[in-house]
């Protein structure tokens, strides 16, 4: 099955700086790629999504990267906010009724 | 549109009862619902697949006969957890699909289980 990799675990960037999380993936057969922040008891939201057949994505502050021949796939934060703090998950799925398969997040820290 | 609820939202039990927590889909029908199980400070963990009409696919390590799954209709998936010990709390979330050509899932809010 899928496994989904992610890093870093912890990061912590000042604010207006950029952030950087990482994943890869093991299963060439996925093409659905999201990003979800959650906050503390909430469910995870998502922010950002890239299908396997486009390789970057961007939404004002937020871009997704993805190389499919490496198999990973990346989430990139420019001028970081100190609303931007939270945990960040990555995740990989395929078609049909596959679910999706999480990173073990990333705890992003904005410090002012 | 694509709602996902969840009820309840938070609950305490006894070791030793049962508890059940409700998935619906509001303004979808959804023939594919996933839930998940979260503890803290750690990622979102697969439990099983349940798709409507038909016995649930559990992943490796959880116990089907512990998390009872039922997904008797196109709108709503149960879970319940039977006979409750203190190391099932945890954070408990449905997911749904809208169809299989659907690539986005849809959480619930998510339910948190505390046993005592």
């Amino acid at each position: 099955g899928e496994n989904v990799e992610q890093h870093p675990s912890t990061l912590s960037v000042q604010e207006g700086d950029s952030a950087v999380i990482k994943c890869t993936y093991s299963d060439s057969a996925s093409n659905y790629f999201p990003w979800y922040k959650q906050e503390l008891g909430k469910r995870p939201q998502l922010i950002i999504d890239i299908r396997s057949n486009v390789g970057e994505k961007k939404d004002q502050r937020i871009a997704v990267t993805l190389n499919k021949t490496a198999k990973h796939f990346s989430l990139h934060i420019t001028e970081t906010q100190p609303e931007d703090s939270a945990v960040y998950f990555c995740a990989a799925r395929s078609s049909g009724n596959t679910p999706l398969v999480f990173g073990k997040g990333t705890r992003l820290s904005v410090i002012a | 549109g694509a709602v996902v609820s969840q009820h309840p939202s938070w609950v305490i039990c006894k070791s030793g009862t049962s508890v059940k927590i409700e998935c619906r889909s509001l303004d979808f029908q959804a023939t594919t619902m996933f839930w998940y199980r979260q503890f803290p400070k750690q990622s979102l963990m697969l439990m099983a697949t349940s798709n409507e009409g038909s016995k649930a696919t559990y992943e490796q390590g959880v116990e089907k006969d512990k998390f009872l799954i039922n997904h008797a209709s196109l709108t709503l998936s149960t879970l319940t957890v039977t006979s409750a010990h203190p190391e099932d709390s945890s954070f408990y979330i449905c997911s749904a699909l809208v169809g299989i050509f659907s690539y986005e899932q849809y959480f619930g809010p998510g339910t948190r289980l505390t046993v005592t």
